[in-house]
């Protein structure tokens, strides 16, 4: 396995438009997650899930927001009616849910709204 | 909001000095403190995960210390070289599991 890895590493919507996003994570990790990046920041943390249950959801996810992890596999992100405020890098990141958790993180999806 | 705050924000040094960051985080409900690299247009990779109070962890020239009574951790990294440019990100994990980075240091070295 190389790694996580992340489709589309680049998207260029206009504003309004639905995106979707895929991560696959290193296949025996059963804890996914999405953060966000946006310039001058630090990941700030979206979601999670541990298998195919999401366990927790950030604030900053809106409504207009979805993720889904359907077999405890790969897991998509959904933005519907995409502003530009959305515009930002999306990282996903997996890990095996032992110890201290590190989670080994995909090269991003990085979105632009225009 | 967890405050998790690194400094400096960016910094140059020559190759062959050393230098340090500091990661500060609260100093309550600490789980886990980790130190990841993010060089551009590639993944951030993970470098260190500390648990104990005193922990001191080693990789190569890069070092790392954790002091969870008083919420910081330092990075050390001994000859800078010119592929140490990148972002180091320190992300604080609470006793719920919660992960908050802090926005990085970004490091370049100068040949």
């Amino acid at each position: 396995d190389t790694g996580v890895s992340q489709n589309p590493r680049h998207k260029i919507t206009k504003r309004g438009q639905n995106v979707t996003f895929r991560c696959d994570p290193i296949s025996e990790h059963n804890r996914l997650y999405w953060y966000r990046q946006t310039l001058g920041q630090g990941p700030e943390f979206l979601t999670y899930f541990q298998n195919e249950a999401q366990l927790e959801k950030s604030r900053l996810l809106s409504d207009r927001f979805s993720a889904e992890r359907p077999k405890g596999s790969f897991s998509t992100l959904e933005i519907q009616r995409t502003e530009q405020g959305d515009s930002a890098m999306y990282l996903c990141a997996s890990s095996l849910n032992t110890g201290a958790d590190t989670q080994y993180f995909g090269p991003g999806t990085r979105l632009t709204v225009l | 909001i967890l405050n998790v705050e690194q400094s400096p924000q960016s910094l140059h040094v020559q190759e062959g000095d050393s230098t340090n960051f500091t990661c500060s985080f609260p100093s309550s409900n600490f789980y886990a403190l980790h130190w990841y690299r993010w060089e551009t247009a590639k993944s951030p990779e993970a470098l260190f995960v500390m648990t104990l109070n005193g922990d001191e962890k080693k990789k190569g020239r890069i070092s790392a210390t954790l002091n969870t009574k008083e919420g910081y951790s330092y990075l050390y990294i001994k000859g800078s070289q010119p592929e140490d440019s990148a972002t180091y990100l320190c992300a604080f994990r609470s006793g719920d599991q919660k992960v908050t980075f802090g926005i990085g240091t970004k490091l370049q070295v100068i040949p």
